[in-house]
Formats: structure tokens, sequence, C-alpha cells
């Protein structure tokens, strides 16, 4: 079967580092995103990686391993407005986004 | 660019009545707009794949004839809830997707609260 698995929640502090984890098991690969989904508000798009390697777009990273079936969420220089929920989502081979259940994030002054 | 707008943003109707909630793509064309449902707290719940000209593709669980979609063109996907019911109370999101770009990415709507009393 198809399986996107990633923490439920996580707390951080203000000004920190955190990263959110994700795993895979999908029938086939296109790309792997995430979004950020604020309380009561559609997803929007962060990122996508379908090379390995790290992808850097100012405070938030994205790294990628597809042999390990295996992503992370780097986000820098944590503020307060990043409370939220970072669904990660892997394209399987007819291009579905296949999601995980959301990680959500706390940030603590 | 790639703006999906939902109309409407919340609605709040009576036992037994059919809602219709309209997906458009503002500035591309999708040949494919994808209907979610969230629950509070929970991810989001792929209802059904929603292709301009043809049948929507329903995921295992979702009753096709209790949520009718129809895509009669290449910007436009609606969503009817038919004979709602209060456990049909949910965020409902769509999303499109855009052939012209180099990837598929997705893009949202900002949802539509439906509240069934």
């Amino acid at each position: 079967g198809q399986n996107i698995d990633q923490p439920t929640e996580m707390t951080a502090t203000e000004g920190a580092i955190v990263q959110i984890n994700c795993t895979y098991q999908t029938s086939g690969f296109n790309g792997l995103f995430w979004y950020q989904q604020h309380a009561g508000e559609a997803p929007t798009f962060l990122s996508y990686n379908v090379l390995d390697g790290l992808e850097e777009k100012g405070r938030f990273s994205s790294f990628l391993s597809r042999s390990k079936g295996y992503s992370y969420l780097l986000l820098k220089e944590l503020q307060m407005k990043d409370s939220a929920s970072y669904l990660c989502a892997v394209g399987d081979s007819n291009y579905q986004l296949i999601w995980g259940a959301g990680t959500k994030l706390i940030i603590k002054p | 660019g790639a703006v999906v707008s939902q109309h409407p943003s919340r609605v709040i109707c009576k036992s037994g009545t059919s809602v219709k909630i309209e997906c458009r793509s503002l500035d591309f064309q999708a040949t494919t707009m994808f209907w979610y449902r969230q629950f509070p707290k929970q991810s989001l719940m792929l209802m059904a794949t929603s292709n301009e000209g043809s049948k929507a593709t329903y995921e295992q669980g979702v009753e096709k004839d209790k949520f009718l979609i129809n895509h009669a063109s290449l910007t436009l996907s609606t969503l009817t809830v038919t004979s709602a019911h209060p456990e049909d109370s949910s965020f409902y999101i769509c999303s499109a997707r855009d052939f012209g770009r180099d990837y598929n990415e997705q893009f949202f709507g900002p949802g539509t609260r439906l509240t069934v009393l």
C-alpha cells in the first residue's frame, strides 16, 4: 500500500531551528511536496523536490533522498507565525498526491 | 499566477438541503481538479478527482450520488452536496493542477466551510 509518515506534533522555540521528517512508500514517485496549513485555512505550497538533495528557499529548506524514501523540511529562525501544520505529499505514478497526516508545529516564545 | 478561487467561503444550511460549491482556476486552465474534505484536526482526505469533460473519479467510501461533481470547463468544477446532513459538516477544499508547469503542483482554493444544522 501507499504510506506517508510524519510526526503528529512538534514543539520548538522562537528563533530556533526545527526539522520535520517525512518517510514514504508509494507506487511510483513524481516529486515530493511540502505544504503549510494554518488552522481554518487551505494549504499553501512551500517546496518541491524531485531530485536528491537540498532545496533552499529563504528560511525554509527541503531535503530529499529517493533511495531512502525520506524527506525533511527545515525551518530556521522560527517565528510565531510559523505555528501551523506542515503537510508532506508525494506524487505517485498516476500523478496523484498522496498526503501525510500533517505535523502540527507549535512555536513557543 | 496560479490562483484558485472557491465560492462560497462559508455556508450554513438546514438538514436535507443541497449545497453547491464552485471552484475556479482564475489564470490557468485546469484539466484536472481535486476535491478534498478536512475534518477538524485531521488531514486532507481526497474525495474525488474531477477531469474536464468526463466523469469524476471518486475515492473509496465516497458516495458519488451524494457528492455530485461537474467539471464542465477548463476553469470551473462544482461540487454539490445533496441532501446534506450534520455529518457532512466539514471544510471542503478544491485544488487544481496546472499542466502548463514543469511539475504537478496542486494549487488550492481557500476552502468552503459547510455547517449543516
